[in-house]
């Protein structure tokens, strides 16, 4: 049982560059999203999904997109990379109404470390 | 809106001495409390969590945290820490689907 996968765990970017950061998991997981981590800030929100073919912004989307295709799969796009989405993101996962929404535990993957140069 | 406060950003302490991490929330709807740890170039673990019942919460490596309505409270607690529980504690609340965590407080425990 691999959890939640997240590749890949590094990457520089130039600014203005495109990129996805993939997410995966195997624990057939309605509910995924994705955090920012920064020095101070704690995780910030940027969009989540209840299940496929449903998304929504976080605390901070702007920049950002998502799609969910699968259970599985839930991928983040940098359109245009800033200086300012130099950060360690997190993917993270749990169960939906059968585990009760709110209550269950949020599964996390490693991270995966962006620079924007 | 739901926020956490957690009121240390760092707290050292030596080997075998007791601690208090603080955290404070404030949400208008009934949440549910969370505790997670990360290590050093982890991703976050779950430690503990309040859902309902006892105010009280236990995990497994000998940390506590208290639910307290009243002062909005969940602090967590341990009467004895090792080294190896240096890391960064996130409390977080969670109402519907969002988890919204605090900024963190890096726990270092020296020898």
């Amino acid at each position: 049982n691999a959890g939640v996968t997240q590749t890949p765990k590094f990457q520089v970017l130039k600014t203005g560059q495109s990129m996805t950061l993939q997410c995966a998991q195997d624990m057939n997981h309605e509910y995924m999203s994705w955090y920012r981590q920064d020095p101070g800030m704690g995780l910030r929100l940027i969009h989540y999904s209840v299940g496929a073919g449903i998304t929504d912004q976080g605390e901070v989307p702007n920049g950002y997109n998502v799609s969910r295709s699968t259970t599985e799969d839930f991928p983040l796009r940098l359109l245009s990379a800033a200086p300012s989405q130099t950060s360690v993101y997190f993917c993270a996962s749990r169960g939906g109404v059968l585990a009760g929404y709110g209550t269950g535990e949020l599964f996390f993957g490693e991270g995966s470390r962006l620079t924007v140069l | 809106a739901q926020s956490v406060t957690q009121l240390d950003s760092q707290v050292p302490v030596f080997e075998e001495a007791p601690v208090e991490l603080r955290c404070n929330y404030s949400s208008s709807v009934s949440v549910y409390l969370f505790w997670y740890v990360q290590y050093p170039n982890q991703g976050l673990q779950l430690l503990l969590k309040y859902l309902s019942g006892s105010t009280l919460v236990e995990s497994i490596n000998g940390f506590e945290a208290e639910f307290n309505k009243s002062q909005t409270s969940f602090h967590l607690r341990k009467p004895s820490v090792h080294i190896s529980d240096t890391a960064e504690y996130f409390c977080a609340v969670s109402s519907n689907y969002k988890l919204t965590f605090g900024k963190g407080t890096l726990l270092t425990v020296n020898p």
